[in-house]
């Protein structure tokens, strides 16, 4: 069985300062990972995807995050935090072998300071 | 737009109605999953499907009832709810092939109050 760890349920940042939301996972066979972003009151949306090749994935809104597998990791960054990327952001595995379900973390919530 | 289209947005019901919630997707997906998303819990998986066949229940209680008459649409019927019950519910559809979790598009969800 897979599972996913958010560390920190919530972040702050500064606007213009570097976003970093962690997510560890583990997984017995090779996963599939995803980070979504939920803004109030609506469904989740996908931000990015690894599946296989480039560990370093590019997303929307400026997002990236990078599949290290020796750490079990797939953190999300941001260079610079923009006000409208206040929300709640999800990572998600899923796995190659097995079912069509995805485990999702518990989620933090980012909130930017003016 | 994520093409999955959720009806009605809102509910409020009281514990003796019955209602119906309703999903479609547009993407052409073959599995199509219901959440539920409570106040400081984590998401919770209820239901899935995958070409029509009830492939997960999550030990939901029998008040909640899917039905899924083909790939693009999905009911969650609701009977006799408790106050716990209110949450947004969330429904998603994802291309699942040969037991792949390839990633999934969700709709806005329906705020369910239960009074």
């Amino acid at each position: 069985a897979q599972s996913v760890t958010q560390l920190g349920s919530h972040v702050s940042v500064s606007e213009g300062a570097l976003v970093l939301l962690r997510c560890n996972y583990s997984s017995s066979v090779p996963p599939y990972l995803f980070w979504y972003v939920q803004y109030p009151n609506q469904g989740l949306q996908l931000l990015l995807k690894y599946t296989t090749g480039a560990t370093l994935v590019k997303g929307i809104n400026g997002f990236e995050a990078e599949f290290k597998k020796s750490e079990t990791s797939f953190h999300l960054t941001k260079p610079s935090a923009h006000m409208s990327d206040a929300a709640e952001y999800f990572c998600a595995v899923g796995i190659l072998i097995g079912n069509e379900k995805l485990t999702f973390g518990t989620g933090t919530r980012l909130t930017i300071i003016p | 737009e994520t093409g999955v289209t959720q009806t009605p947005r809102h509910l409020v019901m009281g514990m003796t109605n019955k209602k119906s919630l309703k999903c479609e997707q547009h993407l052409g997906h073959n599995a199509m999953y219901w959440y539920k998303q409570s106040a400081k819990k984590p998401l919770e998986l209820m239901f899935v499907y995958n070409f029509k066949e009830q492939t997960e229940n999550n030990s939901v209680p029998s008040r909640f009832s899917p039905e899924c008459p083909n790939s693009s649409h999905l009911f969650l019927h609701l009977h006799t709810l408790q106050p716990e019950d209110s949450a947004l519910y969330l429904c998603a559809s994802s291309q699942a092939l040969a037991g792949v979790s390839y990633e999934q598009y969700f709709g806005p969800g329906t705020r369910l109050t239960v009074t």
